[in-house]
């Protein structure tokens, strides 16, 4: 079993939508939670940032964690064409640079006009 | 400021043939990552540099594959004798305070 899984998708929707991006993992001592977008032929850029159980908003973007589940969700609002990516979820136990980074495998979200 | 930068950013080699792809991380990251992603694919985990520690080779598919980290900073990853099954976007990405930062990613191909 993968310690981080995700959906590879592709998921499709209308614009103006809401997405919900979802990840699933097994090691409770992850604490910190991240998303990134990837667009095509480019690398992954973060996105949001979380620390622990609870919500994080930043514009469309909503993060949140459920740690009691082990589930993390990315939700985006009014979906925009521009918003068609890979998105990957990305965990570590540790703030450090010590603490090694694992990703999912990514979601492919296509947003249609 | 800079970003991770690679190079190169394309590179086309014969099957056969070693290559060297190079990643300069951001200046301060202590910890430095490679992974490897194949067209439509997620991030094939590679290896990790974390300070003075001893890498984490886990993800190195066969030991055709090596990367050293000089002096802290720079990074080089070599690929011995290549196969057609090398051919993807080789990322390197920087990281400070949990947060990893990806260079653009070198794209080889093996013919």
């Amino acid at each position: 079993q993968k310690e981080v899984e995700q959906d590879p998708g592709p998921l499709s929707v209308p614009e103006g939508a809401i997405v919900s991006l979802n990840c699933t993992y097994s090691n409770s001592a992850f604490q910190y939670f991240m998303w990134y977008r990837q667009y095509s032929r480019k690398g992954p850029e973060l996105l949001m940032y979380t620390y622990s159980s609870g919500n994080k908003e930043d514009g469309r973007f909503t993060a949140q964690v459920d740690k009691s589940s082990k589930y993390i969700s990315l939700f985006i609002r009014d979906s925009q064409p521009s918003d068609s990516a890979t998105y990957l979820c990305a965990m570590s136990a540790g703030y450090s640079s010590a603490s090694k980074i694992i990703f999912g495998s990514g979601t492919r979200l296509s947003i249609r006009p | 400021g800079a970003g991770v930068s690679q190079s190169p950013s394309n590179k086309v080699t014969e099957k056969g043939k070693d290559v060297e792809l190079r990643c300069d991380p951001i200046s301060g990251h202590t910890a430095l990552y490679w992974y490897r992603q194949s067209l439509g694919q997620g991030l094939e985990f590679l290896i990790y540099f974390q300070g003075n520690s001893a890498p984490d080779k886990s993800g190195l598919p066969s030991d055709r594959f090596s990367a050293e980290r000089t002096g802290g900073s720079v990074s080089t990853l070599t690929i011995q004798r290549t196969q057609q099954e090398d051919s993807a976007v080789y990322l390197c990405a920087s990281s400070l305070a949990g947060k990893e930062y990806f260079g653009p990613g070198t794209r080889l191909t093996v013919t």
